[in-house]
């Protein structure tokens, strides 16, 4: 079945850690998207990214990284520099150029800095 | 700056009976909006949308509706179940690649 996979489901990191979060898809669409989620906060976007080996910053890039060398790819990458790492992220991705095309969520991955 | 915004962080109805929930932006350039829907720990799953040519879509017990001039767009379920318990979304984008923004969420309790 196509869709969006996000591993670890659950990650705990130690402070000055940087950690990995993974987001594989097979829906052969262009456009990766991550965002973080916090209480009350609703959705915010981290990094984005159109095409292969192509990427933007979002709302709230600082103390993040990403990488987009494989179409089905886009990890993202939480440095020591994130002052406030704890929260549940979610990778995102939809058919690029496509104005009415929605994006389509992994199951999303919860980080806990201890 | 928050350029969608749902005011109402949760809302109560009961099982049978209309949920409305609302929706308001800022940015004119703003033309397709949509609405997720979210469980605890999961990712939020597509709902329904609108484009900003059309003032209503209509999909089962769901309906958006869109009023440009107050820019303002809401999503009714009728009937209300108890499984649409949940945290609602509304996310809006303007015309090419731009990202959706999303609103704050709004956790609708349907209680039977």
């Amino acid at each position: 079945d196509g869709g969006i996979t996000q591993s670890p489901k659950y990650l705990f990191r130690k402070e000055g850690q940087n950690v990995t979060l993974s987001c594989e898809q097979n829906l052969n669409h262009d456009a990766m998207y991550w965002y973080r989620q916090d209480p009350g906060q609703g959705l915010r976007l981290i990094y984005y990214s159109q095409i292969v080996n192509d990427f933007q910053k979002g709302d709230i890039a600082e103390g993040y990284s990403v990488s987009r060398e494989k179409k089905e790819s886009f990890p993202l990458t939480v440095t020591s520099a994130q002052k406030n790492p704890t929260a549940f992220y979610l990778c995102a991705s939809r058919i690029r150029g496509l104005d009415t095309g929605e994006l389509f969520f992994g199951e999303g991955s919860r980080l806990t800095v201890l | 700056d928050q350029q969608v915004k749902q005011n109402s962080p949760s809302l109560s109805v009961q099982e049978g009976r209309i949920s409305i929930l609302n929706c308001d932006y800022t940015n004119s350039m703003f033309d397709y909006f949509l609405w997720y829907k979210k469980y605890p720990a999961e990712g939020p799953t597509f709902l329904i949308s609108i484009s900003s040519i059309k003032d209503k879509n209509e999909d089962g017990r769901f309906t958006v509706f869109l009023n440009k001039s107050a820019k303002h767009l809401s999503l009714h379920i009728v009937p209300s179940q108890p499984g649409d318990s949940a945290v609602y979304f509304c996310a809006a984008r303007g015309s090419g690649n731009t990202p959706l923004v999303f609103g704050k969420g709004t956790r609708l309790s349907v209680i039977a």
